[in-house]
């Protein structure tokens, strides 16, 4: 158990739904980051945060949408996806203080299929 | 900027034979490093950490790895390879100065032979 708790595990969606993915941590962390992890790529950083404030976008495309209403939770909303799009997504939370990378705990990720 | 090099995206070993997964890095100011381990289908987990003092870090599952800084290095070993340490294993810097992000390598993948 790593106390960061990822919902739902699975997705499958087709390119005209919309969905929502959802993270919490339990650790008490103040930054809380989303990956994405494709078939023979390297991880890819999307998003971070760090007390609520959108501190990285990674030039994600506007289909992907976080939101983060406090430290322990984190949505990645998903609109209008392509087939590329499917990946596990991965979300992590880490004690970042004064612009430290102190190391981070991730959750299981959600397999995202997009059909 | 930092960056991290896996050399070898995948290993083999023999079970009972000595594990060694390389990782170089570089970094303009002093880093922070980490090796994680991802087994199918789940998130990453941290194995070990250097931050400062003992270059030689001990981990889980029996893991170590050792901060040489004159080589920019932080390889991971294993004495002896156990079947359940088939996976994919991550190193990760991060740096003192700067942001709360970590660069991660590309990752190999270990796989043990019976």
């Amino acid at each position: 158990e790593t106390g960061v708790t990822q919902t739902p595990r699975h997705l499958v969606m087709g390119m005209t739904n919309k969905k929502s993915l959802k993270c919490e941590q339990h650790l008490g962390h103040n930054a809380m980051y989303w990956y994405k992890q494709s078939a023979k790529k390297p991880l890819e950083l999307m998003f971070v945060y760090n007390f609520k404030e959108q501190t990285e976008n990674n030039s994600v495309p506007s289909r992907f949408s976080p939101e983060c209403p406090n430290s322990s939770h984190l949505f990645l909303h998903l609109h209008t996806l392509q087939p590329e799009d499917s990946a596990l997504y991965l979300c992590a939370s880490s004690q970042a203080l004064a612009g430290v990378s102190y190391e981070q705990y991730f959750g299981p990720g959600t397999r995202l299929t997009v059909t | 900027a930092q960056s991290v090099t896996q050399l070898g995206s995948h290993v083999s070993v023999s079970e009972g034979a000595l594990v060694l997964l390389r990782c170089n890095y570089s970094s303009s100011v002093p880093p922070y490093l980490f090796w994680y381990v991802q087994y199918p289908n789940q998130g990453l987990q941290l194995l070990l950490k250097y931050t400062t003092g003992a270059t030689l870090v001990k981990g889980i599952n029996g893991f170590e790895a050792e901060f040489k800084k004159s080589e920019t290095s932080f390889h991971l070993t294993k004495p002896s390879a156990h079947m359940s340490d088939a996976a994919e294993y991550f190193c990760a810097v991060g740096i003192l100065i700067g942001n709360e992000k970590l660069t991660f390598g590309t990752g190999t993948r270990l796989t043990i032979i019976p």
